[in-house]
């Protein structure tokens, strides 16, 4: 059973579009939620959230968190070919040594 | 280092050999993590190891896969009997003491095993 589900799985969008990515995830009572930036090799982080209704803001990426409707966004303004990338989501269960739950992710393509 | 360093950045071996891969996770963090991701996949959790406590093997998906970790630092993870389907990137991360929970996870370039 799928614990973190993003959406879409795909999206091709023009450079300086807006972009709204989605994950929804399955747990309750987690610790925080990730968002990460995949490109060729590691995943990079980006936010950490973990109260609801409080966006965290870096540049032209924000994100944040719904904990009653179970779900998160990722925003992405006037995009740029460096946005392209994977977008992973990641839950922090409850009640474990710091483990996580990772969604399939979601591949943006930004074309110039 | 600065980072998480994998190595290799790459193995291609045949069928039934085993493989060893190797991660060194920041200096300082406690916690370090096994990941598999296959091509289109997320990332699939395989173990986690927290400073001197038993490792957390539940997501190893067979007798197969091992991993130990070395005074605390450095990582091995040991696929025996390799098979096609262990073909996948596999991703090292670490994070700072989970006894103050919400640290982000710091992650390795990954090796890329393609088993022949």
């Amino acid at each position: 059973e799928d614990k973190v589900v993003q959406s879409p799985l795909s999206l091709v969008v023009h450079e300086g579009d807006t972009v709204t990515l989605n994950c929804s995830y399955e747990v309750t009572n987690f610790r925080s939620l990730l968002w990460y930036k995949q490109e060729k090799k590691a995943p990079t982080f980006l936010f950490m959230l973990t109260s609801s209704g409080i966006e965290k803001k870096s540049g032209r990426l924000s994100s944040i968190l719904d904990k009653k409707e179970l779900s998160s966004i990722l925003n992405i303004t006037a995009t740029q070919t460096g946005d392209s990338a994977i977008y992973l989501c990641a839950v922090e269960l409850p009640n474990t040594g710091n483990q996580f739950y990772f969604g399939t992710g979601t591949s943006l393509t930004v074309i110039p | 280092g600065a980072g998480v360093s994998q190595s290799p950045s790459n193995k291609v071996t045949e069928k039934g050999k085993d493989v060893e891969l190797r991660c060194d996770p920041i200096s300082g963090h406690t916690a370090l993590y096994w990941y598999r991701q296959s091509l289109g996949q997320g990332l699939e959790f395989l173990i986690y190891f927290q400073g001197n406590s038993a490792p957390d093997k539940s997501g190893l998906p067979s007798d197969r896969f091992s991993a130990e970790r070395t005074g605390g630092s450095v990582s091995t993870l040991t696929i025996q009997r390799t098979q096609q389907e262990d073909s996948a990137v596999y991703l090292c991360a670490s994070s700072l003491s989970p006894t103050g929970y919400n640290q982000p996870q710091h992650f390795g370039d990954g090796t890329r095993l393609s088993i022949l």
